[in-house]
């Protein structure tokens, strides 16, 4: 149990498919992300999220949008996604504060099926 | 954000001591060295954190030489459960609003 949760773990949809896929986290942090790994490939960051606040985005489709509410909650919001899209999405959480050394707190991930 | 290069895959024993050397040869003053696990179908777990010389925790300990161009991630007795693909990871987060970059990792096998 990191304290970063993600729902749901496991996701089939079609191309044409408007589907969320949400990420809570129990530990305070004020910095959330995105990141996405296909099959034997690096964990490629999608997006980061500071104090609610969008601070990066990785030249992500339009078809992934992300929404942050509060500093617990992190949505990626998935239409008209592609086969190519299948893939390990996993959310991340940081402390911000100030120095922050580089620890992230990952969850258990969504395995996104795309038919 | 500074490049990493590590070995594709290691193999070992159960019981046999690791190291996994990491170049990172345009490591930044401001940059810490961490390093991640990753089983499959899960998230990287955060393993060890250093800036410079050495640092140990009850998992592992990391030894970074002066010029900080490298790093050796050190699992001492593996076991099975150590199989994983190991990040090392070169950055600086500074507020948060950077986060780190990974590589391919390397994928250590253990055998019985």
């Amino acid at each position: 149990e990191t304290g970063v949760t993600q729902t749901p773990r496991h996701l089939v949809m079609g191309m044409t498919n408007k589907k969320s896929l949400k990420c809570e986290q129990h530990l305070g942090h004020n910095a959330m992300y995105w990141y996405k790994q296909s099959a034997k490939k690096p964990l490629e960051l999608m997006f980061v999220y500071s104090l609610e606040e969008r601070v990066e985005n990785n030249s992500v489709p339009s078809r992934f949008s992300p929404e942050c509410p509060n500093s617990s909650h992190l949505f990626l919001h998935l239409h008209t996604l592609q086969p190519e899209d299948s893939a390990l999405y996993l959310c991340a959480s940081s402390p911000d504060r100030g120095r922050n050394t580089g620890e992230l707190f990952f969850g258990e991930g969504s395995r996104l099926t795309v038919l | 954000l500074a490049k990493t290069t590590q070995p594709i895959s290691m193999d070992s024993y159960e019981g046999q001591e690791v190291n996994i050397t990491c170049s990172h040869n345009n490591i930044a003053t401001n940059d810490y060295i961490t390093w991640y696990q990753q089983f499959p179908s899960q998230g990287p777990r955060f393993i060890i954190q250093g800036y410079k010389t050495k640092v140990t925790n009850e998992v592992a300990s990391l030894f970074i030489p002066a010029d900080r161009k490298s790093s050796t991630l050190s699992l001492p007795r593996v076991s099975l459960s150590d199989t994983a693909v190991y990040y090392c990871l070169v950055g600086d987060m500074d507020t948060g609003r950077r986060a780190l970059t990974f590589g391919s990792g390397t994928r250590l096998q253990v055998q019985p």
